[in-house]
């Protein structure tokens, strides 16, 4: 079965300095999709950004990137110039391309943003 | 675009009570997906449909959790009897397709049940 773990249940970071949320997974398939999600206190989970296994090259968006690293099984995130609004819970998730396509969410990890 | 809309956005009831929850979807969106987050942890799926039937409801606990989707698009997710531990925040979510593809997830507000 797959599984994702986030090791960082709370993360603090300065206003406009740079941070990264860990996130591991497990799973036995060769193709597969990777997730982050932000959900700030207004509970609505909005998507960040998103990553296809098959493809080696990062995704990034705007201020937020990712480090994937296929062998090892690891999917971070990485937020450049933080701001205020960052802040949040961020959930790393997995997707597979086949199958029932059910997502499957770490335990979150809680960021502050200190201004 | 109109989001993902959920009513009610907060309840309290007492155990063994019931209680509905009411999710539509993105227009045009043929994927529901129904979560529930308790505090702490990341969201767990329930139950999922694509259009009005379900793909994958291994999760839900159906000896007192019931969802439909009439007509593939709006949503009811019940609860009869509730119990302490289903305090949590019910998530709803749709997307274009569920299937081998990359389709963005939606989520809605959430539900936040209490049960005492």
């Amino acid at each position: 079965a797959q599984t994702v773990t986030q090791s960082q249940p709370e993360m603090s970071v300065q206003e406009a300095e740079t941070v990264t949320l860990s996130c591991t997974y497990d799973t036995s398939e060769s193709d597969y999709y990777l997730f982050w999600y932000k959900q700030p206190p207004s509970r609505q989970m909005i998507l960040v950004i998103r990553q296809e296994a098959y493809k080696q090259q990062n995704a990034t968006e705007n201020r937020f990137s990712v480090n994937f690293q296929k062998a090892a099984k690891s999917f971070s995130l990485k937020i450049s110039d933080s701001q205020l609004g960052d802040a949040a819970m961020y959930f790393c998730a997995y997707r597979k391309t086949s199958g029932t396509y059910k997502y499957i969410f770490g335990t979150g990890t809680r960021l502050k943003v200190l201004a | 675009e109109a989001g993902v809309a959920q009513s009610p956005r907060y309840k309290i009831i007492e155990k063994r009570q019931s209680v509905a929850f009411w999710c539509n979807p993105i227009s045009g969106h043929a994927t529901l997906y129904w979560y529930q987050q308790i505090l702490g942890q990341g969201p767990k799926l329930l139950i999922q449909f694509q259009n009005n039937g379900v793909v994958d409801d291994s999760q839900l606990p159906k000896d007192r959790f019931s969802a439909e989707r009439l007509k593939g698009v709006d949503s009811t997710l019940k609860i009869q009897p509730a119990k302490l531990e289903d305090s949590a925040v019910y998530l709803c979510a749709s997307s274009q397709m569920g299937i081998a593809t990359t389709y963005e997830q939606y989520f809605g507000p959430g539900t936040r049940l209490t049960v005492t």
